[in-house]
């Protein structure tokens, strides 16, 4: 199984600011993601992270808001840009390889 | 619109007995379902899968039973231990590639073991 670690593990921000996350894989994976936790909800998909290409969005979710980076197949970044307070969850990437999808262990982000 | 569902929020059960957690989908374009187990401050961590070709599949202490007709599935832990003390999360994705790891999440259960 794949292992991902994400960085910062949590952080607090000032409204206006954006805050850069970063997800490692230790293997290669075909697919990355990213999943936001907002507080007391589920997890739900922001984005599809392709390689070297634009990412692909949920309904709901814009590349202005959130710009995603995956340079190589081991490697995302998720942007959250001019964050407020509604932006406060927990950030989650994902790897997915066959039948299993893996998770980091989240960012979370506290906009104050 | 909610195409899972998981209609406990949480489920309280002795340790040594057994922990049955349930999840409803909607959307018949599913076709595989996931279990995942998250502890405070950690990511998801993968628990079990089941494909909608099969009715049940097996790991250690961990069942899950599919009812397609119903659109329900159910993950049996036996027996429950304190460390299995966590949130469950049931997931599901459809049978397209363009939907490969696209996981539809549920709200979870927050399952407590008492000794």
């Amino acid at each position: 199984s794949a292992v991902i670690s994400q960085k910062p593990s949590r952080d607090i921000c000032q409204r206006g600011t954006s805050l850069t996350i970063q997800c490692q894989v230790d293997s290669q994976v075909t697919m990355m993601f990213w999943y936001r936790q907002q507080p007391g909800q589920s997890l739900t998909l922001i984005a599809t992270a392709n390689q070297g290409s634009e990412a692909t969005y949920e309904s709901g979710f814009v590349i202005d808001k959130f710009p995603i980076s995956r340079p190589n197949l081991t490697f995302s970044t998720l942007t959250v840009s001019n964050m407020s307070p509604e932006d406060s969850s927990i950030y989650l990437c994902s790897g997915s390889g066959g039948n299993e999808q893996f998770f980091g262990p989240g960012t979370r982000l506290t906009v104050l | 619109d909610q195409q899972v569902k998981q209609n406990s929020p949480s489920l309280s059960v002795q340790e040594g007995r057994i922990s049955i957690l349930n999840c409803d989908y909607t959307n018949s374009m599913f076709d595989y379902f996931l279990w995942y187990k998250k502890y405070p401050a950690e990511g998801p961590t993968f628990l079990i899968s089941i494909s909608s070709i099969k009715d049940k599949n097996e790991d250690g202490r961990f069942t899950v039973f599919l009812n397609k007709s119903a659109k329900h599935l159910s993950l049996h832990i036996v027996p429950s231990q304190p460390g299995d003390s966590a949130v469950y999360f049931c997931a599901a994705r459809k049978a397209s590639t363009d939907s490969w790891g696209k996981l539809q999440f549920g709200a979870g259960t927050q399952v407590v073991v008492t000794p």
